[in-house]
């Protein structure tokens, strides 16, 4: 059962352009949304993160938009580079009697053509 | 500081083969986990330890997986015997404490045939 639904599967975007790629969930336990990119043959990297209680956060070409009545939060790539090509995950963090476990979307191919 | 080291990059068996993976966690890192990423999909989480203890391993297929963590330092993840499904990479990650940022290793990726 996938707990966080993630689109689009793939996105090519040009140089200098705005990738965009939407998340949605169910779980109102959800309590912590990270972002993570991975380039092929590497494990994923935290790139930026957010928590319920924020509408929005920014870090450098990097914003997180959150919309918590909607239960949808979203990526934005300003100013996309070539270098910016990677796989991008959504996450979501629930806490439980078992532990803290982190449900990741299915991920978005991103690439940015010079 | 160094990484989440993981071994070997790869492997390649024949279904119900037994294969195993190690992992070194980020020096004073408490929480080790262990993920399932098959490909075109996100990571799965399989098991997640709290210094040598088991925190979650309800993802785990306990008939075939196991996994051990000793002295809260270094993991290892085994596969007994191996089916053409638990073709993935297998993603270590460790944190300094369970709410913390995790940080992931290169992966193993296995191959069964």
């Amino acid at each position: 059962q996938q707990q966080v639904k993630q689109s689009p599967q793939s996105l090519i975007v040009q140089k200098g352009g705005i990738s965009i790629i939407n998340c949605a969930y169910e779980n109102t336990a959800f309590d912590y949304f990270p972002w993570y990119q991975q380039f092929p043959g590497k494990g994923p990297a935290l790139l930026i993160a957010i928590r319920p209680d924020v509408s929005e956060k920014k870090e450098g070409r990097f914003t997180i938009s959150f919309n918590k009545s909607a239960k949808q939060f979203s990526l934005h790539i300003m100013d996309s580079q070539p270098g910016d090509s990677a796989t991008y995950f959504c996450a979501a963090l629930v806490v439980s009697n078992s532990g803290y476990a982190l449900n990741f979307g299915k991920g978005t191919s991103l690439l940015v053509t010079p | 500081e160094a990484g989440v080291a993981q071994s070997p990059r790869y492997k390649i068996i024949e279904k119900r083969q037994s294969v195993a993976f190690w992992c070194n966690p980020i020096s004073g890192h408490a929480t080790l986990y262990w993920y399932q990423q098959i490909l075109g999909q996100g990571p799965k989480l399989l098991i997640q330890f709290q210094n040598n203890g088991v925190v979650d391993d309800s993802q785990l297929p306990k008939d075939r997986f196991s996994a051990e963590r000793l002295k809260g330092v270094d993991s290892t993840l085994k596969i007994q015997p191996a089916k053409l499904e638990d073709s993935a990479v297998y993603l270590c990650a460790s944190s300094l404490d369970r709410l913390d940022t995790q940080y992931f290793g290169p992966g193993t990726r296995l191959t069964v045939l």
